[in-house]
Parts: structure tokens; C-alpha cells; sequence
């Protein structure tokens, strides 16, 4: 069974600083995705990045990146220059290349709540 | 990215009645959504996977009988709570899937059942 552990419940920044949420997972697919969400106090889920895990490169959008390490299955997040907009809750989440009803079905972290101080 | 939209985002309801709870993908097709339920600071919980055309397939631990999904074309699927009670008061976000595997999400119904 697929799953996937965050093991930072809650983390703070200051403005501009630079954070990493950390994000570990166990799974028995060779291809597969991986995805980071955040959920603002709004509770509406956005997609923050997604990572393939045949591509060695790690995934960039913006001020966010990853630092995919396959062999380790580890999945950090790196939020670079923190505004307070970034305050929200974050998700680690893993789908399942399985075929039929569960194909596509997301395994979530535990979530970690991110507070970005002034 | 893709828009999926949620209808009601809150609902208050008398215990016994039943609410139903619409998510929409506008400008994508999905033969697959899903419906999670959430509690304050927690993870998201699968409650089922519903497919276009087909029946739902149901997590362990949710009754089938209680909460009736239906996805009747590629755009819409709906969650019915039926005969709600104070218990089933919580969040409820559905997602659609598209066919790069990259669930979207609604905005989430409140559901408070007094």
C-alpha cells in the first residue's frame, strides 16, 4: 500500500525567508507522479507543483522547488523569498498508476501548516 | 489550470434531511472524480472515486447507502447525504481528474446539519 508522510506538522517563516517542508513516501511503482498542494485558510486545495519521477530533473515553478531524491523516495518543498500570501496548509500527495477504479486515486500526507510571519 | 466548481460551499439542514452537493469540471471533461471529507487541521479523507457512467467505488468504512454518488455525464458528478445528521457535519471537496492523471479541486461545501 501506497503512503506518504510529512513529518512537519507545523513550520513558521519570516517574510523573504526561505523554508523546506519535507515530504517521504513508499510506493512499488517504477513511473509515477508526485504532487505538492496547498490549502490557504480559504480551504480552496491549489496545486502548487508536480514532479514525474522518470525525470532526474527537479521541478521548478516560480518561487517553489523541489528536491525529488528517487532512491530515498523523499519529496521536499522549498519555498524560496516567503510572502504571507504562502500561509496555508501543505499537502505531499502520491496517485496510483493502478489500473481500473483506483487509477488516479491520491494518497495525502498529514498535511503541514505553514504560518509566513512580517 | 482547470476550473472544477462546487455547489453549495455551505449548507445548513435540519437532521433527517437530505442534501445534495454538486461538482462540476467547466472546461474539461472527467470520467473520474472524486469526493473527500475533511475535519478542521486534517487531511483530506477518500470517501469514493466516481466514475462516469459506472457505479461508484466506495472506501472502506463509508456507507454506500448514506452518502449516494452519482456521475452522470463527463462534467458533473453529485453527492447526496442522505437523512444528515449532527455527525455528518463537516467539509466536503470533490476533484475532478484529467488525463494527465492532475486532480483539480473544488472549493469545498460546508455541511452543518443542526
Amino acid at each position: 500500500a501506497q503512503t506518504v508522510t510529512q513529518s512537519q506538522p507545523e513550520m513558521s517563516v519570516q517574510e523573504a525567508e526561505t523554508v523546506t517542508l519535507s515530504c517521504t513516501y513508499d510506493t512499488s511503482e517504477n513511473n509515477y507522479y508526485l504532487f505538492w498542494y496547498k490549502q490557504p485558510p480559504s480551504r480552496q486545495m491549489i496545486l502548487v507543483i508536480r514532479q514525474e519521477a522518470y525525470k532526474q530533473q527537479n521541478a521548478t515553478e516560480n518561487r517553489f522547488s523541489v528536491n525529488f531524491q528517487k532512491a530515498a523516495k523523499s519529496f521536499s518543498l522549498k519555498i524560496s523569498d516567503s510572502q504571507l500570501g504562502d500561509t496555508a496548509m501543505y499537502f505531499c500527495a502520491h496517485p496510483t498508476n493502478a489500473g481500473g477504479t483506483s487509477y488516479g486515486k491520491l494518497t495525502f500526507g498529514q498535511g503541514t501548516i505553514l504560518t509566513v510571519h512580517p | 489550470g482547470a476550473v472544477v466548481s462546487q455547489h453549495p460551499s455551505w449548507v445548513i439542514c435540519k437532521s433527517g434531511t437530505s442534501v445534495k452537493i454538486e461538482c462540476r469540471s467547466l472546461d474539461f471533461q472527467a470520467t473520474t472524480m472524486f469526493w473527500y471529507r475533511q475535519f478542521p487541521k486534517q487531511s483530506l479523507m477518500l470517501m469514493a472515486t466516481s466514475n462516469e457512467g459506472s457505479k461508484a467505488t466506495y472506501e472502506q468504512g463509508v456507507e454506500k447507502d448514506k452518502f449516494l454518488i452519482n456521475h452522470a455525464s463527463l462534467t458533473l458528478s453529485t453527492l447526496t447525504v442522505t437523512s444528515a445528521h449532527p455527525e455528518d457535519s463537516s467539509f466536503y471537496i470533490c476533484s475532478a481528474r484529467d488525463l494527465a492523471n492532475i486532480q483539480y479541486f473544488g472549493a469545498g461545501t460546508r455541511l452543518s446539519v443542526l
